[in-house]
Parts: C-alpha cells; sequence; structure tokens
C-alpha cells in the first residue's frame, strides 16, 4: 500500500465554523506534513511531524491548528478561517525526512465563504 | 534564502514536438534537486532526483539533466497524456523542499 488518503476531497466552510482534515498512510512513515498550495502556485510547506513530534511549523497562523494521534493519521483543525486560506491541502509522508521518499496524497480542496 | 524560478509558466506543444523545461535554482549547499508531476486537482507525483552537476535521469519520454545553476527536463515526443504542470524543488541544508512555481505543460493532438 503506496498511498496517502485525505478526507474530505472537498470543504466548503463559513469563516466561524470549526472543520478537520484528515490525513492517512499505512506505509510505515515516520514523518508526516501538511502543505498549502494556490491555484497555479507551487506547495507551501506549513508543519512536518516527525515521529508524531511536531518539528516544523512555518510560522502558519494559529487558526490553523496540526494533530497526531498516532503514527499513521495526521489531522489540521480549522478554526475561524479567512476567505484567503482557500486552497488546496496537501498532505504528504516520508520514510524519513528525505524529499526523494516523500508520498503526497490528492489533496483536500478547501473553501472558506 | 533559497530560491527557485521555473520557466516557461506555460508551454502548449504539439503531440512529438519535443521541448524542454527549465529550473533555476539558487541555494546554499544542494542536497538534491527533485522533479514533481502534478495532475490538477491531485497531489506532486515524484519523478526524478538530481544531486550533482553533470548528473542525467530518464523515465520514458522525460530526460532530467543538471548543471551548478539549473535544471533541464527534456520531453522527447511528448503525447497528450504528458500535459500536466511539471514542479522543480530544491532541498537545501535545512532538509526542507523549496518549490518553483511549476510549469504548466499542455499538449495537443
Amino acid at each position: 500500500d503506496t498511498e496517502v488518503t485525505q478526507t474530505p476531497k472537498h470543504l466548503v466552510m463559513g469563516m466561524t465554523n470549526k472543520k478537520s482534515l484528515k490525513c492517512e498512510q499505512h506505509m510505515g512513515h515516520r514523518a508526516m506534513y501538511w502543505y498549502k498550495q494556490k491555484a497555479k502556485k507551487p506547495p507551501e510547506l506549513m508543519f512536518v511531524y516527525s515521529y508524531e513530534k511536531l518539528s516544523i511549523n512555518e510560522s502558519v497562523p494559529s487558526r490553523f491548528s496540526p494533530e497526531c494521534p498516532n503514527s499513521s493519521l495526521l489531522n489540521l483543525h480549522l478554526h475561524a478561517l479567512q476567505p484567503e486560506d482557500s486552497a488546496l491541502y496537501l498532505c504528504a509522508s516520508s520514510q524519513d525526512l528525505r524529499p526523494e521518499t516523500q508520498y503526497f496524497g490528492p489533496g483536500t480542496r478547501l473553501l472558506v465563504l | 534564502e533559497d530560491q527557485v524560478t521555473q520557466s516557461p509558466e506555460a508551454l502548449r506543444l504539439q503531440e512529438g514536438e519535443s521541448s524542454s523545461l527549465n529550473c533555476s535554482y539558487t541555494v546554499s549547499g544542494l542536497r538534491g534537486l527533485f522533479w514533481y508531476r502534478q495532475d490538477p486537482g491531485k497531489g506532486p507525483e515524484f519523478l526524478f532526483t538530481l544531486y550533482s552537476a553533470g548528473e542525467e535521469k530518464e523515465k520514458e519520454r522525460l530526460k532530467a539533466t543538471l548543471t551548478k545553476k539549473e535544471s533541464f527536463l527534456h520531453i522527447t515526443a511528448p503525447k497528450p497524456e504528458d500535459s500536466a504542470t511539471y514542479l522543480c524543488a530544491v532541498r537545501g541544508p535545512g532538509n526542507m523542499l523549496t518549490f518553483g512555481g511549476g510549469t504548466r505543460l499542455m499538449v495537443k493532438p
């Protein structure tokens, strides 16, 4: 199984809503990532978890809150988002911190109204 | 600060018309240059890793090359199914990826 799954595929939320994005992998990878990608732009790294501990936070606003309940799951909790937060949110995992071992999920397309 | 610039931003080719995509980079201590393919609404799919100048990698109709300042992704006799956005990224001393803006390739039959 060389797949990273993400749910939901699409999400529409208001600025006062609380929602969560989920990511799952069963490849035994110990590093997991959240990226944000705006239309026609490259992915931007948000968070990195290594061995279930947050190792990198790229100065992301606190309205985004990551969580890694176990080595297979990664969540991104969303609260009080702004319309400019609308984007494709990509999850990735890797065996170690080498990008060449990184597998990306299909993403969650988020629209904030 | 690591910088990656890709050109052109968009490229339209006829089926069978070979071309090259460019990725120029500035990084203090390159620890790998990576090419990805991304289809609309999907995550990037890893294609190649290059580590040192002069290195080349091939996969089907794609060939990636690396110099000290740039990388090229050569596409030979492309087919419509090669249409996608091609992303270049570098890994610097911080071990994280810095992506370029991508080249959107459209191959018409």
